[in-house]
């Protein structure tokens, strides 16, 4: 049982560059979350999908988009990416509110 | 804007004591609480969560809820040195539908053997 699988784990992008983080999850959990976390900062929200099919913005959505694939999957995309965009990607997914999260391993993103 | 409140730490207890870890939220419409632990280079994993007022214990681990107060705790009996992590409390509404998890910035506790 894997839970929650995040790729890649780590990426170094040049100013520019766009990329695609991926996020599936096997335990049929209905939403999905992806936050950053910078040394300091604690988790930030940039996105969420409370059910297949919604995406709500978060705390943190700019240059940020995001795809709802199916409800296993829930990809993070920079258009464009910043060196304000290095850090730590966590995805996770839950049942439901108020249940807890499960959280993938993380992405290490570098950006130069 | 809603608000969770950690002392950063680092908090440091000896082995064998309790380690006593506390957080503050600012939104009294919040109903679950958690906690998790999070390892350097790791990432967070759930230790327990609570949604009634009063205690709340699972092996050398016990949450306290105050929604009063605002106020969540969790205690560490026994602390041993595999406990140095950092600990994250997150809060959400429950009655609010699918609304995401709040964190803190979390507490470092350093178990001194």
């Amino acid at each position: 049982n894997a839970g929650v699988t995040q790729t890649p784990k780590f990426q170094v992008l040049k100013t520019g560059q766009s990329m695609t983080l991926q996020c599936a999850q096997d335990m049929n959990h209905n939403s999905m979350y992806w936050y950053r976390q910078d040394p300091g900062m604690g988790l930030r929200l940039i996105y969420y999908s409370a059910s297949e099919g919604t995406t709500d913005k978060g705390e943190v959505p700019n240059g940020y988009n995001v795809s709802r694939l199916n409800k296993r999957e829930f990809s993070l995309r920079l258009e464009s990416a910043a060196p304000s965009q290095t850090s730590v990607y966590f995805c996770a997914s839950s049942e439901s509110s108020p249940y807890g999260y499960t959280f993938g391993s993380g992405t290490r993103l570098t950006v130069v | 804007q809603k608000e969770v409140e950690q002392n950063s730490g680092p908090l440091s207890v000896p082995e064998g004591a309790i380690a006593s870890l506390n957080c503050t939220y600012s939104d009294r419409g919040s109903q679950s609480f958690f906690w998790y632990r999070q390892y350097s280079g790791k990432s967070p994993e759930l230790i327990m969560f609570i949604y009634s007022n009063g205690d709340k214990e699972d092996g050398r681990f016990t949450a306290q809820l105050n929604k009063a107060s605002q106020y969540v705790s969790l205690l560490i009996r026994d602390s041993q040195p595999s406990d140095s992590a950092t600990y994250l409390c997150a809060v959400n509404e429950m009655d609010s539908g699918n609304t995401p998890l709040v964190f803190g910035k979390g507490t470092r506790l350093s178990v001194i053997a």
